[in-house]
């Protein structure tokens, strides 16, 4: 195990909704990302985080947001969501080059 | 150009054979790092092996191991004497370190591997 987790595993919204992700960083970790992987493909890069600021974006709109906390914990906010969020959500906290995921939270939008 | 190229359709091997899986890649950036992944259907992403590209040697962890061909940009995946818990998808992810989020990475559409008994 990696020591990263995620909550919740697995979620069902429906269309218009909001939902919060919540990611906690392996010990050591400063570096938070999230990647969203749709079904049959590789994770596409969301945002990052380092040291509670947001450090580098992927092609996502802005109501896909998110925070880091003190402790280098994490969530991925979504707003307004649409059918084509479904998807797994996966963070992935960093050290060095070590980059270890967490388990992801299966998203369901109806 | 897509970054990174991983086209075998997919892949059977017997168990305890070997097997290689193909990655390539595109970046001008000098320094970056290449990576390997496993995601069986359970989801979770396993990191399996790293490969700086100012690595001299090739990158080696227990029964992987990763070809790395910096002039052909390639960066194939062995995986050596093959278990039935090898079956998964697997995927090749390049972290370029000149850009703005330094621990970015970007991935391959993957690869089905499935070990036959």
């Amino acid at each position: 195990e990696t020591g990263v987790t995620q909550s919740p595993t697995h979620l069902i919204k429906t269309r218009g909704q909001q939902v919060t992700l919540r990611c906690s960083s392996q010990s050591g970790h400063n570096t938070v990302s999230w990647y969203q992987q749709a079904l049959g493909q590789g994770p596409q890069f969301i945002f990052q985080y380092y040291r509670e600021e947001e450090n580098g974006r992927g092609n996502f709109p802005p109501r896909f947001s998110g925070l880091q906390f003190p402790n280098y914990s994490s969530e991925l906010n979504v707003n307004a969501l649409e059918l084509d969020d479904s998807a797994l959500y996966l963070c992935a906290s960093s050290g060095n080059n070590e980059q270890f995921f967490g388990p992801g939270t299966r998203l369901t939008v109806l | 150009a897509q970054k990174i190229t991983q086209t075998q359709p997919g892949m059977f091997v017997q168990e305890k054979e070997a097997v290689t899986l193909d990655c390539t890649y595109d970046t001008s950036d000098p320094s970056y790092g290449l990576f390997w992944y496993k995601q069986p259907s359970s989801g979770e992403m396993i990191f399996l092996i790293y490969q700086g590209s100012y690595d001299q040697q090739n990158a080696t962890e227990g029964r992987y191991s990763l070809n790395f061909q910096k002039a052909r940009k390639s960066a194939n995946l062995v995986i050596s004497a093959s278990q039935l818990g090898d079956s998964a998808m697997y995927f090749c992810a390049m972290r370029e370190d000149n850009t703005g989020a330094n621990s970015k990475l970007t991935f391959g559409k993957g690869i089905t591997l499935s070990v036959r008994p």
